[in-house]
C-alpha cells in the first residue's frame, strides 16, 4: 500500500554543518509534500512544502528537493543550529485527497 | 490568536472508562483531523472531518468515536478505553494543503 518512509531513523551532525534528511515515498499519485519539525513535547510544525510540479523549493535555511523519478524527497538544513534538534517528518498528499500520509520520522541531533 | 488548542493536555484514565479529548480551532478551517502518535509508528490518522457533520475513518478508527456539530470543534471519544490506546493524540486543522497541529494530549490508560 501507500507508504512514506525515511532512510535513517537518526541523524547526528556537527553544529554549523549542513543536514540532509531523506524520505522515500511510493504513491506516484501524490502531488504535494510537506516537511514537519516536531520538538519534544510539542505538535508537528510546518517547515516547508513542495508541489509535484516543482523539483526544488527554498525557505529560510531550508531547501526541499523532490525527485519524482525515484520517488525521493529530501530536506536540507543549512548551518545547523542547536535549535534544529527535533524529529523531522515528511508527509505526502494524494491528488484529490485531503489526508496526509506521514513517514516514521528522523531524529536530528546536533553536536556542539 | 489561539489557533488550535487541545484539552486536556494530560489525562490518566482506567481501562473501560469513557474519555473525551477536545479540539478547538479558531481559523474556521473546513478540515480537521485526529492522529495518534506512538513510538515506531509515527503519526497515524484516526478520523477526519471535511466539514460540520461530515466525518470519515482514517487508518486506525477502531475504539474511537468523533463528532463535529460545529466547524471549530472536533472532539474524540474513547468509548471504553484500553491500554493499547495509551498514546499522544494530536488534532490538526487544514487549509487546502497544509495541516496545522495542536500541542497534543498525552493519554495514559491504566
Amino acid at each position: 500500500g501507500e507508504s512514506v518512509g525515511l532512510h535513517l531513523p537518526t541523524l547526528s551532525v556537527q553544529e554549523g554543518d549542513n543536514s540532509i534528511i531523506n524520505c522515500a515515498y511510493s504513491n506516484s499519485a501524490s502531488d504535494y509534500f510537506i516537511w514537519y519539525k516536531q520538538e519534544s513535547g510539542k505538535g508537528p510544525q510546518f517547515i516547508i512544502d513542495i508541489r509535484s510540479n516543482m523539483d526544488k523549493r527554498q525557505g529560510q535555511r531550508v531547501t526541499v528537493l523532490l525527485n519524482k523519478t525515484v520517488k525521493h524527497l529530501s530536506l536540507q538544513i543549512a548551518a545547523t543550529q542547536p535549535g534544529d534538534s527535533a524529529v523531522y517528518f515528511c508527509a505526502e498528499k494524494d491528488q484529490g485527497a485531503q489526508k496526509l500520509v506521514f513517514g516514521q520520522g528522523t531524529r536530528l541531533t546536533i553536536n556542539p | 490568536d489561539a489557533g488550535i488548542t487541545q484539552s486536556p493536555r494530560y489525562k490518566i484514565t482506567e481501562t473501560g472508562r469513557q474519555v473525551t479529548l477536545m479540539c478547538h480551532q479558531t481559523w474556521s478551517h473546513s478540515y480537521m483531523f485526529w492522529y495518534r502518535q506512538d513510538l515506531g509508528h509515527g503519526l497515524r490518522l484516526i478520523y477526519y472531518s471535511a466539514a460540520a457533520d461530515i466525518t470519515d475513518k482514517g487508518e486506525v478508527p477502531d475504539g474511537y468515536v468523533v463528532s463535529r456539530s460545529k466547524t471549530e470543534n472536533f472532539p474524540l471519544t474513547l468509548e471504553s478505553a484500553t491500554r493499547s490506546q495509551t498514546s499522544v493524540y494530536f488534532c490538526a486543522s487544514s487549509t487546502a494543503y497544509e495541516q496545522y497541529f495542536g500541542p497534543g494530549t498525552r493519554l495514559t490508560v491504566t
